[in-house]
């Protein structure tokens, strides 16, 4: 496609739930990366992959989020046993080449709400 | 956390004005982007100036950066009605980008 693309838009959750959101990367980009967007805040990373390998998982709040990208192409980002705090917009972006050297093209988000 | 910080949190200006926006950071850096976030487009990169240079154009678009300071500035001229969004600085160290919290622009006719 020509953009990234994410999918649900919007997912409501009810708490204790588990959600799978993806991602799909613009078409021969390298680095995928996750951010997560609180309301009135700028987003806040979450964890990068180059390819299939992820590299940088530092950003992850707690084990109960897992991120995969196993053919190096689109990529799921899951939250197990939901939790409210876990409400807020995630971001995907994708960049042609690996690190944050260049710009980075972002997907319209999902917005999750854990009620 | 976040890095950084932009000021002011909120400008509201009339259409046709110049709008400048400052974001500080904290840490050394390989460049600094900006980006803008609306509802209808989501976030989208602006400009993207390196630690090297200290000033760089785009369109209407000025960007400016002080590494001694660590502090970078964005200058809109002449405003229109669609640069209505939130502006977001986003500093680039290592392997990610970190982002401030952001400028909310209003752009009024």
């Amino acid at each position: 496609g020509a953009g990234v693309s994410q999918s649900p838009r919007y997912k409501v959750a009810k708490r204790g739930q588990d959600v799978a959101l993806r991602c799909d990367p613009i078409s021969g980009h390298v680095s995928l990366f996750w951010y997560q967007q609180a309301l009135g805040q700028g987003p806040e990373f979450l964890t990068y992959f180059q390819n299939e390998a992820q590299l940088d998982k530092s950003g992850l709040p707690s084990d109960r989020f897992f991120a995969e990208r196993p053919e190096g192409s689109v990529s799921t980002l899951k939250i197990q046993r939901t939790q409210q705090e876990d409400s807020a917009v995630y971001l995907c972006a994708s960049s042609l080449v690996g690190l944050a050297m260049l710009e980075q093209f972002f997907g319209p988000g999902t917005r999750l709400t854990v009620l | 956390s976040q890095q950084g910080e932009e000021d002011p949190q909120a400008l509201s200006i009339q259409e046709g004005e110049n709008a400048t926006m400052n974001c500080s950071y904290k840490t050394s850096i390989n460049n600094l982007q900006w980006y803008r976030q609306n509802s209808g487009r989501g976030l989208v990169h602006l400009i993207l100036i390196r630690s090297n240079e200290r000033e760089k154009h785009s369109g209407r678009l000025r960007v400016t950066l002080d590494t001694s300071k660590k502090s970078s500035s964005l200058l809109i001229t002449a405003s229109r009605a669609a640069d209505t969004a939130s502006y977001f600085c986003a500093t680039s160290g290592a392997q990610k980008l970190v982002f401030g919290q952001g400028t909310r622009l209003t752009i009024n006719p």
